[in-house]
C-alpha cells in the first residue's frame, strides 16, 4: 500500500514563527502536492511539484514555500506564520497517468492540523 | 480554481438506501475523480473515471460521466454507517486538479 505521511498531526504555533511541515511518500511518485483546508471552502492547491528540485505555484502560494529536496520528501514552509494561516494541511502524492497524460489517483496523508496564536 | 458544482451539498438518508451524489463542471476534462473524506481526516481515493468511458463500477459505488452534459454522479448503494463522510468530485482537466467543495453524507442507524 502506498503511504503519505505528514510528520505533525497537530500543531501550535505563534504569529511570526517559522513552520515546516514534512510530508514523505514511499511509492516513487513523481508528483507531489500541498493544499489547504478550510471550512466551506474544500481543497486549494498552495504548491504542487513533479520532480525533484521542481516547484509551481497553485492557487494560494502567498506566504509559504516549499521544498523538494529528494524525491520522496516534499516540505511546506511559512516563513512567518500568520493567523490566517491557520488550517488543515494535506500533503498528496501521485504517479503521472502515462495513459491519460494526467495527474492519476492522488495519495493523502492524515494531514496536519495547525494552529496560529 | 473551483469550477463547478457538486449537489447536494448535504444528504441525510437513511442506512440501507441509496445515495446519489452529483458533480457539474464548466470545462472539457480528461479524467475525472471521486473522493471521500472521513471527518478529520485525510482524503481516499474511491474511482477514477476518464473522459472516453460513461460508467464504472467499484463495490457498492458506481460512477457515471457524461461528457455532453459535463457532469458526473456517484451512486452510493445499500449505505452504511461508514459511509457517512464527505465527498469531493475533482476534475483532471489539463494538468489541473479542480475540486468541488463536496457533498456531505450522513447514514443515519
Amino acid at each position: 500500500d502506498v503511504k503519505v505521511t505528514q510528520s505533525s498531526r497537530y500543531l501550535v504555533k505563534r504569529t511570526g514563527e517559522k513552520v515546516f511541515l514534512e510530508c514523505v511518500q514511499d511509492m516513487d511518485h513523481e508528483n507531489m502536492f500541498w493544499y489547504r483546508q478550510d471550512p466551506g471552502l474544500g481543497l486549494r492547491l498552495i504548491y504542487f511539484s513533479y520532480d525533484v528540485k521542481m516547484k509551481e505555484k497553485g492557487d494560494i502560494p502567498e506566504g509559504y514555500s516549499v521544498s523538494r529536496e529528494k524525491k520522496e520528501r516534499f516540505s511546506l514552509i511559512l516563513e512567518s506564520a500568520s493567523t490566517n494561516q491557520t488550517s488543515m494541511y494535506l500533503c498528496a502524492s501521485s504517479l503521472y497517468d502515462r495513459l491519460s497524460a494526467n495527474t492519476g489517483e492522488l495519495f493523502f496523508g492524515e494531514g496536519s492540523r495547525l494552529t496560529v496564536l | 480554481s473551483q469550477q463547478g458544482e457538486e449537489d447536494p451539498q448535504a444528504l441525510s438518508i437513511q442506512e440501507g438506501e441509496n445515495a446519489t451524489m452529483n458533480c457539474s463542471y464548466k470545462t472539457s476534462i480528461n479524467n475525472l475523480q471521486w473522493y471521500r473524506q472521513n471527518s478529520g481526516r485525510g482524503l481516499v481515493h474511491l474511482i477514477l473515471i476518464r473522459s472516453n468511458e460513461r460508467e464504472k463500477h467499484s463495490g457498492r459505488l458506481r460512477v457515471t460521466l457524461d461528457t455532453s452534459k459535463k457532469s458526473s454522479s456517484l451512486l452510493i448503494t445499500a449505505s452504511r454507517a461508514a459511509d457517512t463522510a464527505s465527498y469531493f468530485c475533482v476534475r483532471d482537466s489539463n494538468y489541473q486538479l479542480i475540486w468541488g467543495a463536496g457533498t456531505k453524507l450522513i447514514i443515519k442507524p
